[in-house]
This record gives C-alpha cells, sequence and structure tokens, in this order.
C-alpha cells in the first residue's frame, strides 16, 4: 500500500513569486507519481506525471516537479505565479505494477496567489 | 470535446434513503473509477471498471455501496440506507483504455442530513 503527505494545508504568496508545494510519499513498491489541480467547481486536472526517466518533469501552465528516490519525494515548483493558478492541488501516488490505475492521494495544497 | 459529466451535482437526502449518482464518461472511454473526497481530505479510492465488469471494487466501505456499469458506459453508483457519514463528494474518472490518464467528472456533492 501507499500514502501520500502534502506538507503544507495551505500556501499563500504574492503573484509572480516563485512557489513550491511539497509531497512526500511512502511505498514498499516502485511508484508512479502525479500532480492533479482542482479549481472551484471543477474536476481535477492533471498537471504532471512522473513514470520513469527523467527526474525533472515538467508540466502544464509552467509546473514542473521532480521525483527524488532517496528522499521519498516528488514536489511541485513554478518559477512565477499568477492569480490564476490559485486552486487546490493534490499530490497522487500509484504502484507500477498490475494496481496502477488505483491512485492513492494527499489531502491537497491550497494555494492562493494574492496580487 | 465532451468531458466527464456527473449527476445531480449536489444530493440532500436524509439519513436510511437510497440515492444513486450517475457519471457519463468521456465517449469511447473503456476504463471507468469511481473515487470519494470527505471533506478536507483527498479522492478515495472505490471501484474501478474496465467494460462492463468491476475489475477492482475492494475500495467500496462496506455493502451498502454498489456500482454498476450494464453498457459499458454509463456507470450508477447506488447506496443503501445512507448514513451521516456518507457526506462526501463522489467523483468519477475515465481512462481510454486501463491504466492511461484519468480524466476527472466535477463530481455529485452528497449531504446525508
Amino acid at each position: 500500500a501507499q500514502s501520500v503527505t502534502q506538507l503544507d494545508s495551505q500556501v499563500p504568496v504574492f503573484e509572480e513569486a516563485p512557489v513550491e508545494l511539497r509531497c512526500n510519499y511512502s511505498s514498499s513498491v516502485s511508484v508512479y507519481l502525479f500532480w492533479y489541480v482542482q479549481y472551484p467547481n471543477q474536476g481535477l486536472q492533471l498537471l504532471l506525471k512522473y513514470l520513469s526517466g527523467s527526474t525533472l518533469v515538467k508540466g502544464i501552465n509552467g509546473f514542473e516537479a521532480e521525483f527524488n528516490k532517496s528522499q521519498t519525494s516528488f514536489h511541485l515548483r513554478k518559477p512565477s505565479v499568477h492569480i490564476s493558478d490559485t486552486a487546490e492541488y493534490f499530490c497522487a501516488v500509484s504502484d507500477s505494477g498490475g494496481s496502477n490505475y488505483k491512485l492513492t492521494f494527499g489531502k491537497g495544497t491550497l494555494l492562493t496567489v494574492n496580487p | 470535446g465532451a468531458g466527464v459529466s456527473q449527476t445531480p451535482s449536489n444530493k440532500v437526502t436524509e439519513k436510511g434513503k437510497y440515492v444513486e449518482l450517475r457519471c457519463d464518461p468521456i465517449s469511447g472511454h473503456t476504463a471507468l473509477y469511481w473515487y470519494r473526497q470527505s471533506l478536507g481530505q483527498g479522492p478515495e479510492f472505490l471501484i474501478y471498471f474496465q467494460g462492463t465488469g468491476a475489475a477492482d471494487d475492494s475500495g467500496l466501505p462496506n455493502d451498502r455501496f454498489f456500482a454498476v456499469r450494464p453498457e459499458g458506459s454509463v456507470s450508477t453508483l447506488k447506496i443503501q440506507r445512507t448514513e451521516r457519514g456518507d457526506s462526501a463528494v463522489y467523483l468519477c474518472a475515465s481512462s481510454p483504455r486501463a491504466r492511461e490518464e484519468q480524466y476527472f467528472g466535477p463530481g455529485t456533492r452528497l449531504t446525508v442530513t
């Protein structure tokens, strides 16, 4: 079984500032890692994913994340945020084997971008 | 194109009543998933369909919960004898084939009074 810890429930930042949303996971097997964004009254949207290969993953809307196996982390970063990035962000993990359809989510981080 | 749709968007019911929540996946998607998101929590896996069959229902919390997908498209999540603890947002997702990217609907917010 896997678990995900998102270390910050809320992150307030000013527009054009950099941001990092932290995610740590626990698993006894190899994993796939994901970041989803949820805007108000909308479904979860995939930002980026790590399946294999390069540990630095680039996603939509200028976001990127780095897989660190030794620290079991998959932190999400953006060098300069916009007001429109205000949303809830979820880190998720699945095993890389037969049950890789089953996503385990963290509790989410609410990113609020202020002018 | 049209995304995953879920109806109703909100459902209020009394404790002990029966409810049905509907999910219309993206056309052509063979895999369908249900998750439950309680207040302050991330989504939790409930069940996964490949075609018409439930390939993994290990996340259903108890036998009051049941889901069907009779024609391999629309799915219905059914909850019998609802309890206040069932209050949550129920999310549906679909993917083109098993184990591919999941596309989520906006969810149904269920409130049991």
